[in-house]
């Protein structure tokens, strides 16, 4: 089975400061790994994602997330936070191969303050 | 941009009684998903349909759910007899293949009374 810790529930931050979102995970097989930003009221919306190759991913917004495989995790980094990214973020993962179901974790509150 | 829709944004419903909750996949993907949040906790897997049929489920999804493509375009997620416990935000998703990434809707936010 697989599981996601977040171990951050809520990580508050002040606006132009670099921030740290927390991800690792537990699995017997490979796997996929995401990052979902819910913003108030709103659904989920994919942010960044590892399926293979480089273990360095970015988003359009300047969110970054490196896999780490010795480490099991797969941390969201930005290095200059602004108001508007304040939202609820999500890693998740999906077991390669036979199954197309995302396991979630707890998510992480991200609180920017100006 | 292509999205997942979802309708109603909120339902309100007793306890007991049916709902039908509603979603337009994007036009290309072939794998839909049902996942539900409740208050507070972590976003749960249900169900994935593919091909007109259930490909996997959770333990969660038990003989009061059941879903169903009508037709071409929406999908959609019956919970025969709601209880309390069933309110949740329930969100559609889909994918284009296995393995792929997920496309959220914006959620149907139920509320049982």
């Amino acid at each position: 089975a697989q599981s996601v810790t977040q171990l951050d529930s809520q990580v508050p931050v002040f606006e132009e400061a670099p921030v740290e979102l927390r991800c690792n995970y537990s699995s017997s097989v490979s796997v996929y790994l995401f990052w979902y930003v819910q913003y108030p009221n709103q659904g989920l919306q994919l942010l960044l994602k590892y399926l293979s190759g480089s273990t360095l991913v970015e988003s359009i917004n300047g969110f970054e997330a490196e896999f780490n495989k010795s480490q099991t995790s797969f941390h969201l980094r930005k290095p200059s936070v602004h108001i508007s990214d304040t939202a609820e973020y999500f890693c998740a993962v999906m077991p390669v191969g036979a199954t197309n179901k995302l396991i979630f974790g707890t998510g992480t509150l991200l609180a920017v303050q100006p | 941009e292509p999205e997942v829709t979802q309708t109603p944004s909120h339902q309100v419903t007793q306890m007991g009684q049916e709902v039908i909750l509603r979603c337009v996949p994007i036009s290309n993907h072939l794998y839909f998903y049902w996942y539900r949040q409740i208050l507070g906790q972590k976003v749960e897997f249900l169900v994935s349909f593919y091909n007109n049929e259930i490909s996997e489920k959770s333990e969660i999804f038990d003989d009061q759910f059941s879903v169903e493509r009508p037709d071409g375009s929406n999908f959609t997620l019956k919970i025969r007899s709601t209880k309390l416990e069933d309110s949740a935000m329930y969100f559609c998703a889909s994918s284009v293949f296995l393995g792929y990434e997920q496309y959220f809707g914006p959620g149907t936010r139920l509320t049982v009374t």
